[in-house]
């Protein structure tokens, strides 16, 4: 069965760090890849997304991720993080052309300090 | 990005009482949604698959007969919670599958803003 692995439930960091969040999925096929964040008391939103073309893909908000097939890996990134972007993020996964069912990985709980 | 929305956004029962939870695509029609349960600090789990004009596929696991998935127009899904128990409480959060040539294409899901359901 396909699933999506996020390493890192919970991180905490301070404004102007770095962040990488990892994921990782399993399924031999084509997919497309998403992260999505979920700020406090807000519904879902979309980071970014991948369907095909450059595996390094910029999303809204200065996010990033890049696509390793090899890996099958899809860690999200953000070179400066703020405040703001305490949230929780989740990566998600579909299968291309395919049954739309999107698998969610647990979950990546982020607080940033000022 | 697409607009989806759902009502209500909260509600309390007793138990053994049925609720109806509505999901709307605002600006697009939809002929697929999905229906997900959120647990506390927990990720999502997709309960069923609503194709508008058919009946919704369901996760294993996940009852049928105890949440009744009606997908009658290609904006407007609804779920309900049949006989609900205190254990039924949770997030309920619904999304719906963009069209062929619209917006964010088929393989892109537009999430609505959630339902918090609590059962006394």
């Amino acid at each position: 069965a396909q699933s999506v692995s996020q390493h890192n439930h919970h991180v905490i960091l301070s404004e102007a760090a770095s962040l990488e969040l990892g994921c990782n999925y399993s399924y031999g096929g084509t997919v497309n890849l998403f992260w999505y964040v979920q700020y406090p008391g807000q519904h879902l939103q979309l980071l970014l997304k991948y369907f095909s073309g450059d595996p390094l893909v910029k999303g809204i908000k200065g996010f990033e991720a890049e696509f390793i097939k090899s890996k099958f890996s899809f860690n999200l990134r953000k070179p400066s993080v703020q405040w703001s972007d305490t949230a929780e993020y989740f990566c998600a996964v579909n299968l291309s052309g395919g049954y739309n069912k999107l698998i969610f990985g647990a979950g990546t709980r982020l607080a940033v300090h000022p | 990005g697409a607009v989806v929305s759902q009502h209500p956004s909260r509600v309390i029962c007793k138990s053994g009482t049925s609720v109806k939870i509505e999901c709307r695509s605002l600006d697009f029609q939809a002929t697929t949604m999905f229906w997900y349960r959120q647990f506390p600090k927990k990720s999502l789990m997709l309960m069923a698959t609503s194709n508008e004009g058919s009946k919704a596929t369901y996760e294993q696991g996940v009852e049928k007969d105890k949440f009744l998935i009606n997908h009658a127009s290609l904006t407007l899904s609804t779920l309900t919670v049949t006989s609900a128990h205190p254990e039924d409480s949770s997030f309920y959060i619904c999304s719906a599958r963009g069209t062929s040539g619209g917006k964010g294409g088929y393989n892109e899901q537009f999430f609505g803003p959630g339902t918090r359901l609590t059962v006394l």
